[in-house]
């Protein structure tokens, strides 16, 4: 039972370059999104999708995009990094598109930015 | 907007004590109210919820909340810790909309469990 799954879990890169962080989820979850962790300030929403095709902005989405092309995926690209954005970055889903359901996270890609 | 405060970084307590992790929320309208726990290394799992009725919440692993409506206030609370409990714990809410979850979360709060 997988769950949510998220590759890499490392990921080291200069400034100026560009990486997708993949997010897989096998429970016919409708309900996906992209959270980063920074130290002290929790969680924040970057992206996220309510269905295949449906995207929106949540409270941090600049530098990041995403797309939901399946029910299964959404990856999310970072086009040109940078410093601001070394952190952990989670993928989460949930089995209701209303605000209800808990979220199952994904175990969380950790980004290192130089 | 809506938001969520946990006021203490760190909580620390004996193995066998009572333990309450503290948090209030702000939110338009009525809230749904959240805990999650997060192990070293790894993401958040769900813990309890609240969202309508009793305002005495159960989840998991003997965890319980209780929901204060005056007080903005939805505390964690275990009768008697468990060394196996020390992690971080976050408070999320979002509001009562129906619609797509933009849930806020607290800044954690770390629970350290001793013997």
């Amino acid at each position: 039972n997988a769950g949510v799954t998220q590759t890499p879990k490392f990921q080291v890169l200069k400034t100026g370059q560009s990486m997708t962080l993949q997010c897989a989820q096998d429970m016919n979850h409708e309900y996906m999104s992209w959270y980063r962790q920074d130290p002290g300030m929790g969680l924040r929403l970057i992206h996220y999708s309510v269905g295949a095709g449906i995207t929106d902005q949540g409270e941090v989405p600049n530098g990041y995009n995403v797309s939901r092309s399946t029910t299964e995926d959404f990856p999310l690209r970072l086009l040109s990094a940078a410093p601001s954005q070394t952190s952990v970055y989670f993928c989460a889903s949930s089995g209701r598109k209303s605000n209800t359901g808990e979220l199952f996270f994904g175990e969380g890609s950790r980004l290192t930015v130089l | 907007a809506q938001s969520v405060a946990q006021p203490e970084d760190q909580v620390n307590v004996a193995e066998g004590n009572p333990l309450t992790v503290k948090c209030t929320y702000s939110v338009s309208g009525n809230p749904y109210l959240f805990w999650y726990v997060q192990y070293p290394n790894r993401g958040l799992q769900f813990l309890l919820k609240y969202i309508t009725g009793d305002n005495l919440v159960k989840g998991s692993y003997g965890f319980e909340a209780e929901f204060n409506k005056s007080q903005t206030s939805f505390h964690l609370k275990k009768p008697s810790a468990l060394v196996s409990d020390s992690a971080l714990y976050f408070c999320a809410v979002s509001a009562n909309t129906g619609t797509a979850s933009k849930l806020t979360f607290g800044t954690g709060t770390r629970l350290q469990v001793t013997l």
